[in-house]
């Protein structure tokens, strides 16, 4: 889906070290979501933005902080508390009941 | 608990032949569901949308039916193509303030030449 870009595509970090994965949508929407995927298995959510200045926390949310400046923006960062973060990261925004997704970071801790 | 499960839990057909895919959820007050698609390696891409009092709804080689009483969905694939394998995502969005989409765990298809 065009609108949401992630960056980058792919990002190495070393243990206790923390990363910051970028998400940034043009679509004008209001609510922004991370999610992360593990080989074989569904998006599990982390956190979720529903208005600028507001998020809440997911199902997966220990490890991981974020931030909503910005309509545009929600980044995402992984802390050096996330014991195991690697994993494919996936943003999306949504309106109107549809969910439009980035095209992913897939982060690799070496 | 709002939960969407979804089987098989992977399928290998020849290039060419039918399948179907299974959507199972329990969220509730529904407000629609869709199939997505996801390469590996790629965000996922919505083929259909569902509201409830839609039964059915096609797109191209793809046809979704959705019996809201019995809170199933499925996702037909006619003539299936080698650029069809994938994940196929089922995600059910619910009427409430907050985190309002559940994803289903997916099906990964592997379609053989």
């Amino acid at each position: 889906d065009g609108g949401i870009t992630q960056s980058p595509k792919y990002l190495f970090r070393k243990e206790g070290q923390n990363v910051t994965l970028s998400c940034e949508q043009n679509l004008n929407h209001d609510a922004m979501y991370w999610y992360r995927q593990d080989p074989g298995q569904g998006l599990r959510l982390i956190y979720y933005s529903q208005i600028v200045n507001d998020f809440q926390k997911g199902d997966i949310a220990e490890g991981y902080s974020v931030s909503r400046e910005k309509k545009e923006s929600f980044p995402l960062t992984v802390t050096s508390a996330q014991k195991n973060p690697t994993a494919f990261y996936l943003c999306a925004s949504t309106r109107t009941g549809r969910a439009f997704f980035g095209q992913g970071t897939r982060l690799t801790v070496v | 608990k709002n939960q969407v499960e979804q089987s098989p839990q992977s399928l290998i057909i020849l290039e060419g032949k039918n399948c179907t895919l299974q959507c199972n959820y329990t969220v509730s007050p529904f407000s629609n569901l869709r199939w997505y698609k996801q390469d590996t390696g790629r965000g996922p891409v919505s083929l259909t949308i569902m509201t409830f009092s839609e039964n059915t709804k096609s797109n191209g080689r793809y046809t979704a039916t959705l019996d809201a009483d019995t809170k199933q969905s499925s996702l037909h694939i006619t003539a299936s193509q080698l650029s069809d394998s994938a994940s196929y995502i089922c995600v059910v969005s619910a009427v409430n303030y907050g985190q309002n989409f559940v994803f289903g765990p997916g099906t990964r298809l592997s379609v053989l030449p």
